[in-house]
């Protein structure tokens, strides 16, 4: 079973409007973390926002936040009052587990991305 | 942010033939990983180190070798490459909280 499942490989949204990309997640671990990265055409991988599995809040990184619903192990991403320059692909990520140690490198699993298009 | 660079950005090179990969970094953080990212796939996790020459296997490991002699430098080894490991590889490094920094990215193409 695929740990990290985006469903939607490409989303369209009108400049200024608000987008929602989906994640859900699978782990059986109690502590883990789900990340947001953003990689536009240029290729490089910009993290955009972190959400741990004890945090109560909704995490928010200027226009972007994440809406955690635990029991629905989803993690979608909210990014308000889109701007041409968001046209990029998005991943969500999870790290499993707690702390580092040998051999457990807790190391980020990816989704397969969705691909976001703002329309002018 | 932590500085971390790869090289070469782009290559090239023929079936059949040894192919390395370099990630380096300049803030001494332990923990290293490589990627790889192909469509439909996201990014999947090659090899990764956890200290000076300790390192272990991940997802896609088959036909790659990495080592890691110094803290600095992660290096990837394609023993003979194949034209399925045409692909975008992406180090990264473990920062000292929670975030994970990736460097700019190798495309290299197996011909």
């Amino acid at each position: 079973a695929q740990k990290i499942t985006q469903t939607q490989p490409g989303m369209f949204v009108q400049e200024k409007e608000a987008v929602t990309l989906d994640c859900t997640y699978d782990t059986s671990d109690q502590s883990y973390g789900l990340f947001w990265y953003k990689q536009p055409s240029s290729g490089e991988m910009i993290f955009l926002i972190y959400q741990g599995s004890y945090d109560e809040q909704n995490a928010t990184e200027g226009r972007y936040s994440l809406n955690f619903q635990k029991a629905r192990k989803s993690a979608n991403l909210v990014i308000s009052a889109s701007q041409l320059g968001d046209s990029a692909m998005y991943f969500c990520a999870m790290r499993e587990g707690q702390g580092f140690s040998s051999g457990s490198a807790r190391q980020l699993t990816f989704g397969s991305g969705t691909q976001l298009t703002v329309l002018p | 942010d932590a500085g971390i660079t790869q090289s070469p950005r782009h290559k090239v090179t023929e079936t059949g033939t040894p192919v390395t990969l370099r990630c380096h970094q300049t803030e001494n953080h332990r923990y290293m990983y490589w990627y790889r990212q192909d469509p439909g796939h996201g990014l999947r996790l090659i090899h990764y180190s956890y200290g000076v020459k300790d390192t272990d296997k991940g997802e896609v490991s088959d036909g790659y070798s990495v080592s890691r002699s110094k803290t600095e430098d992660f290096l990837l080894t394609l023993e003979s490459a194949t034209s399925s490991q045409t692909s975008v590889y992406f180090c990264a490094i473990k920062g000292s909280n929670y975030g994970y920094t990736f460097g700019s990215g190798t495309r290299l193409t197996v011909v």
